[in-house]
């Protein structure tokens, strides 16, 4: 079974800062990896996902995530945030090539202050 | 093009009370179906999924039911809400690597 740490509820920072949410992943067999916004009452949106290929994939909204096999990551991060990006991240994984379950992590609020 | 509609938007409802939330899906056929719950400092649990008409598996022990009496049709169901049933609760259609969701009901127990 499959499981997602994300290791910060919150996050403030200021507008125009660089951000990083951190998620760490656990399983014993290969992964696909999410990322995932949720506004206010809202359902889910998708900022990115990692299936295979290059470890760097890129976004909406200018967010990127790097995945780190060895080090079982899939960071997410942004270098310039803006107000609008006040939101809710959640990370998830599914099996890959099998059970299509997304497993997500308990989420990160982030905050971007004036 | 896929949608899923998810109703009610918010709920408030007493403690005993029964449950109904309705989730349908419009573009495909034979989806997979989910219903995850959010709970304050929980983040998203999945609760119940179903691959087919009559076919539900749950995912942990609860309060909580789930049917699909449709092929594009999915409910969750309680005989009698309990407060800790408060959340937010999102039905979403993945088909491989794509998911949708639809917009969550706010369930409060009072």
């Amino acid at each position: 079974a499959q499981s997602v740490t994300q290791l910060d509820s919150q996050v403030p920072v200021f507008e125009e800062a660089p951000v990083e949410l951190r998620c760490n992943y656990s399983s014993s067999v290969s992964v696909y990896l999410f990322w995932y916004v949720q506004y206010p009452n809202q359902g889910l949106q998708l900022l990115l996902k990692y299936l295979s290929g290059s470890t760097l994939v890129k976004g909406i909204n200018g967010f990127e995530a790097e995945f780190n096999k060895s080090q079982t990551s899939f960071h997410l991060r942004k270098p310039s945030v803006h107000i609008s990006d006040t939101a809710e991240y959640f990370c998830a994984v599914s099996e890959a090539g099998g059970s299509e379950k997304l497993v997500f992590g308990k989420g990160t609020k982030l905050t971007v202050n004036p | 093009s896929q949608t899923i509609h998810q109703w009610p938007a918010t709920l408030v409802q007493p403690v005993g009370s029964p449950l109904s939330l309705e989730c349908t899906v419009e573009g495909t056929s034979n989806p997979n179906l989910y219903w995850y719950r959010q709970a304050a400092g929980r983040g998203l649990q999945l609760l119940f999924y179903s691959v087919g008409i009559g076919q539900i598996s749950s995912e942990v022990p609860q309060n909580l039911s789930a049917s699909r009496p449709q092929d594009r049709q999915f409910i969750l169901s309680s005989k009698k809400l309990l407060l800790s049933d408060s959340g937010f609760y999102l039905c979403a259609w993945i088909f491989f690597t794509e998911a949708f969701f639809g917009q969550g009901t706010r369930l409060t127990v009072v």
